[in-house]
């Protein structure tokens, strides 16, 4: 059975980086055209979709937060990571992995997601 | 970008009673070439991930009750639970996944037990 688990620091100061990992178990990330994503849902708010990408480095971006966001996909230790640099208040969020119903390289929905891990950006 | 706005923003309904979510999507979600509807539709319960429940805007998920059901077509969708279940409360969100990302969520609808 896919599992998908998200890793990453619970909290952030402003201005740095943040790090999350998903590390997927159950299933290989690489398949052509599997992209997986990044979700987000910061606390009473709705959920956005911040960034996909498959095994072969093939990666999109929201244009809302292209300039701050980098993902990438390590097959060796089977797992996609984000990075999203200069962080504020306004980057609170859950944040899910995901993995898109079908093999497509666009028009994703997603039927697997991680639990999702809390990151608070205070100081 | 694709703005998908649902409403009630909110919506209370008795247990066994209909509930009915609306989406309108700001351009047609219909790909003429397979007569497919690009939208999804999410459960979301507080301190879990968001289930997938419809996609294709009326296929059902393996697993999900019948009493969920997708409809519409082009701009305007709506999501039914024909006789609400104490299990059902939460937030629902529709996403749309048509053309190129972004692909984007509505702002949410929260259910609640009359």
């Amino acid at each position: 059975q896919l599992q998908l688990q998200e890793s990453g620091p619970g909290l952030v100061k402003p201005s740095e980086t943040l790090t999350l990992t998903c590390t997927v178990s159950g299933g290989s990330i690489s398949s052509r055209n599997q992209y997986w994503g990044w979700i987000r849902q910061p606390p009473g708010k709705g959920l956005e979709w911040i960034a996909s990408i498959n095994y072969e480095g093939d990666a999109y971006y929201n244009p809302s937060l292209k300039s701050r966001v980098a993902i990438s996909a390590d097959t060796s230790k089977n797992r996609i990571s984000l990075n999203l640099n200069s962080v504020t208040a306004a980057d609170t969020a859950v944040y899910y992995c995901a993995r898109p119903k079908f093999t497509s390289a666009t028009n994703w929905f997603f039927d697997v997601w991680g639990r999702g891990t809390l990151v608070t950006v205070s100081s | 970008d694709i703005v998908m706005t649902q409403s009630p923003d909110s919506l209370a309904v008795s247990l066994g009673e209909r509930a009915t979510i609306n989406c309108k999507s700001s351009q047609s979600l219909l790909y003429s070439h397979n007569n497919k509807n690009y939208i999804a539709w999410y459960q979301k319960r507080p301190g879990q991930p968001p289930k997938l429940l419809i996609y294709w805007a009326s296929t059902r998920d393996s697993g999900v009750p019948d009493r969920f059901s997708g409809s519409g077509s082009g701009t305007d969708f709506t999501l039914t639970i024909s006789s609400l279940q104490t299990e059902d409360v939460g937030v629902y969100y529709c996403q749309h996944y048509y053309d190129s990302p972004p692909y984007t969520f509505g702002q949410g609808t929260k259910l609640e037990i009359k």
